[in-house]
């Protein structure tokens, strides 16, 4: 019962922004939106967080739709140590629980 | 600072042995999660302590897999008999409370049971 749709794979070049889409068509008021992201080999690694207003960290910007369907994780000038699997997580505001989709493999290419 | 510590970081076992993984959470990081990820698949939620306490083991598999967190730190998590199926990457994750935004994860174990 996956609460988030995100494509499988995309392609971006280094140095342009990246913008990786997810739709979560179902959330609730009190579920936030979050982003993790997992490189080869590694851990996942939280990216943001956000639940009604668009959020901007060191790492990336998350834009949310006003009807918050859907949302954009932005990185403004990817680069080749972006390359990794995406994690688009729907999380209520009271839980603990994340549960991972299959994300989207992003590949930035020189 | 130290990140979650995890051994060891490959393993390969026959079908039926046990094994056991070993995690050091963030020094003073309340929470403690175990994850399994399968190849190909985001990471499922096995287990969850809040210092020495099991929070949620609905998803652990409790006729084989077992976990302890002594003390409220260092925490095992245990296989026996392996399972052909449990080959995966067993992450260990560790956060300051319970419902805290960021979770930080270890490197994790990757399990080969043939």
């Amino acid at each position: 019962d996956a609460k988030t749709t995100q494509p499988t794979s995309m392609d971006c070049a280094e140095g342009r922004a990246a913008n990786l889409p997810c739709n979560h068509s179902t959330i609730s008021g009190n579920e936030y939106v979050y982003w993790y992201r997992q490189i080869h080999s590694q851990g996942p690694q939280y990216i943001i967080h956000g639940l009604k207003n668009n959020e901007t960290n060191e790492m990336a910007s998350l834009i949310i739709t006003e009807d918050r369907k859907s949302s954009t994780l932005i990185l403004p000038h990817a680069t080749l140590r972006d390359t990794a699997v995406y994690y688009c997580i729907v999380r209520l505001v009271n839980d603990y629980k994340l549960s991972f989709g299959a994300g989207t493999t992003v590949t930035v290419r020189a | 600072e130290a990140g979650v510590a995890q051994s060891p970081r490959y393993k390969i076992i026959e079908k039926r042995q046990s094994v056991a993984f070993w995690c050091n959470p963030i020094s003073g990081h309340a929470t403690l999660y175990w994850y399994q990820q399968i190849l190909g698949q985001g990471p499922k939620l096995l287990i969850q302590f809040q210092n020495n306490g099991v929070v949620d083991d609905s998803q652990l598999p409790k006729d084989r897999f077992s976990a302890e967190r002594l003390k409220g730190v260092d925490s095992t998590l245990k296989i026996q008999p392996a399972k052909l199926e449990d080959s995966a990457v067993y992450l260990c994750a560790s956060s300051p409370q319970l419902q805290n935004n960021e979770q930080f994860f270890g490197p994790g174990t990757r399990l080969t049971v043939l």
